[in-house]
């Protein structure tokens, strides 16, 4: 499976929103509602911040939301704040005959 | 509080062989499915492999079926990866991380244990 696509790196001011994009194919994103994002602070582990597309685990501020649409998913982060500059990397179910997850390259979230 | 904590990270030649493990606390580990996932250096999130929670089924990405292979031992709360035939592309920072709130998403990861495949 090819990573899915997500833009190098995105940008905003405090208080903004900005929206990263994850674009995969009928076999992965646009296949199945199980999209999931994860955050990750340089030199620090990943953390699950959106499942099942729009699902916000609990402990996750309700300002990261999720979406999809065909083989688009979608991270909104409203009301930036400074702690939210960190990488962001989507993730997609894409198995058809098997178990098979495959993630995207990661965007770079800077807040100015 | 949940915690995972990977060790047996090292330094090995091409071609060598490695295992890692990872001990779970904090959770029922048998209620969880559990992931491999890997980071290259400066790289992205690239999934090996997962386990069901009682071990009776197993997958792999296709970049390491073949070669490596994951357990756990649910008595010890613990994971496996063992790492055949390793490459110079297998280097890379490998974590655990355990299944939830779905088995497609990892809700909780360990700090990850360095491998270096290099001669």
């Amino acid at each position: 499976q090819s990573a899915l696509t997500q833009p190098r790196s995105v940008s905003g001011s405090p208080g903004q929103s900005v929206t990263i994009s994850c674009t995969g194919t009928s076999s992965d994103v646009g296949g199945y509602n199980y999209v999931s994002w994860y955050q990750q602070h340089p030199g620090k582990a990943p953390k699950l911040m959106i499942y099942d597309v729009s699902k916000r685990p609990s402990g996750v501020p309700d300002r990261f939301s999720g979406s999809k649409s065909g083989n688009t998913a979608s991270l909104t982060i409203s009301g930036l704040q400074a702690e939210d500059e960190a990488d962001y990397y989507c993730c997609s179910y894409a198995g058809s005959y098997t178990f098979d997850v495959v993630f995207g390259g990661g965007t770079k979230l800077t807040v100015l | 509080e949940v915690q995972l904590v990977e060790s047996g990270g090292v330094v090995v030649q091409p071609g060598g062989s490695l295992r890692l493990s990872c001990a779970a606390s904090g959770f029922t580990f048998d209620d969880y499915t559990m992931h491999w996932v890997r980071q290259a250096p400066g790289k992205g999130l690239e999934w090996v492999s997962l386990i069901s929670w009682d071990g009776g089924s197993t997958y792999y990405a296709d970049s390491v079926k073949g070669r490596f292979t994951i357990s756990r031992d649910n008595s010890k709360n613990s994971l496996y990866l063992q790492m055949n035939s390793l490459r110079t592309e297998d280097t890379a920072l490998y974590y655990c991380a355990k299944g939830g709130p779905v088995d497609t998403a990892m809700g909780r990861w360990g700090q990850g244990t360095l491998v270096t495949v290099s001669s």
